[in-house]
């Protein structure tokens, strides 16, 4: 079956310090994979997503970065984050059009 | 381009109280359509789906149609209860040249009262 898991769960980092959230999918191959960040009180806004190993497509001018070293591994990361970062990070996944996503459990980050 | 619009919250109902959550959305051709759940301190979870104009997807007693003459995909239950309590997500399927990326409602929280 597949599955999908995302750590950590919560995270707390200071104004200026790196991050590094990680993604990966198990049971399946060549998904699309996808980063969302759901901010206090707000919907849900696509920040990248990723067709395949190595490509990827940003949908916000921002500070964060995302890469995908391997088929099934997503990674969000920044080098210096900023307290607008803060927010709930979700994941996501699917094999193909119309199946729906997959979500990760998320990863509540507080940028202090 | 592609967007939805939800209705805006917070609801709050009584329990076995009847539930309507609109949902219109503006698309380029016919996208599939989507309901997702978050419970509290929870990721997303799919609650039903239509691919198709006249579709009705359903699911633990959610109901919702692909309208296509009134571009709409209206959630709706008869008679909820205190665990519905969440805020749900009308969402739409973008075609292949977007990344088959989800377009979100801004989410509507409901809270079911005893």
């Amino acid at each position: 079956s597949q599955t999908i898991h995302q750590w950590p769960a919560t995270l707390v980092q200071p104004v200026g310090s790196p991050l590094s959230l990680e993604c990966t999918v198990e049971g399946t191959s060549n998904p699309n994979l996808y980063w969302y960040r759901q901010a206090a009180g707000r919907g849900l806004q696509l920040l990248f997503y990723s067709v395949g190993i190595g490509q990827i497509s940003s949908e916000v001018p921002q500070n964060l970065s995302a890469s995908r070293p391997q088929d099934r591994q997503f990674i969000l990361s920044s080098k210096k984050l900023l307290l607008s970062d803060s927010g709930f990070y979700l994941c996501a996944w699917t094999p193909r059009a119309n199946y729906g996503y997959t979500f990760g459990s998320g990863t509540r980050l507080t940028v202090v | 381009g592609n967007s939805v619009t939800q209705m805006e919250g917070p609801v709050t109902l009584s329990e076995e109280a009847f539930l309507t959550i609109n949902c219109t959305y503006t698309a380029t051709g016919y996208p599939s359509l989507f309901w997702y759940v978050q419970y509290p301190g929870e990721g997303l979870q799919l609650l039903l789906k239509a691919t198709k104009a006249d579709d009705k997807g359903s699911n633990k007693g959610f109901e919702a149609t692909y309208r296509k003459e009134t571009t709409s995909f209206h959630l709706e239950k008869g008679s909820v209860q205190v665990s519905d309590s969440a805020v749900y997500f009308c969402a739409l399927l973008g075609p292949p040249i977007t990344g088959n990326q989800f377009y979100f409602g801004t989410g509507t929280s409901l809270t079911v009262i005893p």
